[in-house]
């Protein structure tokens, strides 16, 4: 059974704070997604890396980066976190070999005060 | 710009009638497309596929249909049931990348 696990379900930070969300997929896919996700916006890509230290700004990178040290693993940083960027944080992972469908994580509502 | 967007944001059935969710997109050059279920506190989860040289394909109980010329994407579900309220979601592909729509939500009455 395919698998994606994000780090945390829910999260409250203060605003200025560091904030590291973290997915782990188990699959041994290459690429892996971030997205927020807002009501009425629908999803939103962040980030997205089609393998190992690799990385593309997705739609809106601005106030995100992220890391892919390991396959399975990669990680959404807010360097610097601020009121809006409360939001549902979705990672999904795709295999590389063509593929086109993504299975998603169950997310992790960050609030930002 | 290129965009993915649903008719209507909320659709309310019965238990046991067929559901019809649609959705418009924009770009004529996307070759795939998918149908997502999002069921509260859950991420979203794959229903079906369909691609772009295929007009219909049937799943258990639902069923896609592409209409190029409109550049119209559907999803019927069959005997609707309380657990397939959730919301929906049409995705497009383009450059590799999934472009979401804001999503429909399907509230079944028993």
């Amino acid at each position: 059974d395919v698998k994606v696990t994000q780090s945390s379900r829910y999260l409250v930070k203060r605003t200025g704070e560091k904030v590291f969300l973290e997915c782990v997929q188990d699959m041994d896919h290459e690429n892996m997604f971030w997205y927020r996700q807002d009501p009425g916006l629908g999803l939103r890509l962040i980030y997205f890396s089609y393998d190992v230290k690799m990385k593309e700004k997705g739609d809106i990178p601005e106030g995100y980066s992220v890391s892919r040290e390991k396959k399975e693993r990669f990680s959404l940083i807010l360097e610097s976190a601020s009121t809006n960027q409360t939001s549902m944080y979705l990672c999904a992972s795709r295999d590389g070999q063509g593929a086109n469908e993504q299975f998603f994580g169950p997310g992790t509502r960050l609030t930002v005060l | 710009g290129e965009s993915v967007g649903l008719h209507l944001p909320t659709l309310s059935v019965q238990e046991g009638d067929n559901s019809i969710i649609n959705c418009a997109y924009s770009n004529s050059a996307s070759d795939y497309f998918i149908w997502y279920k999002q069921e509260s506190g859950k991420g979203p989860q794959f229903i079906i596929d369909i691609r772009s040289n295929m007009d219909k394909r049937q799943g258990q109980r639902v069923t896609v249909l592409l209409n190029k010329t409109v550049k119209h994407l559907s999803l019927q579900i069959a005997a609707t049931q309380p657990g397939d309220s959730a919301v929906y979601f049409c995705a497009e592909t383009s450059f590799q990348k999934l472009v979401f729509g804001t999503g429909t939500r399907l509230l079944v009455s028993p």
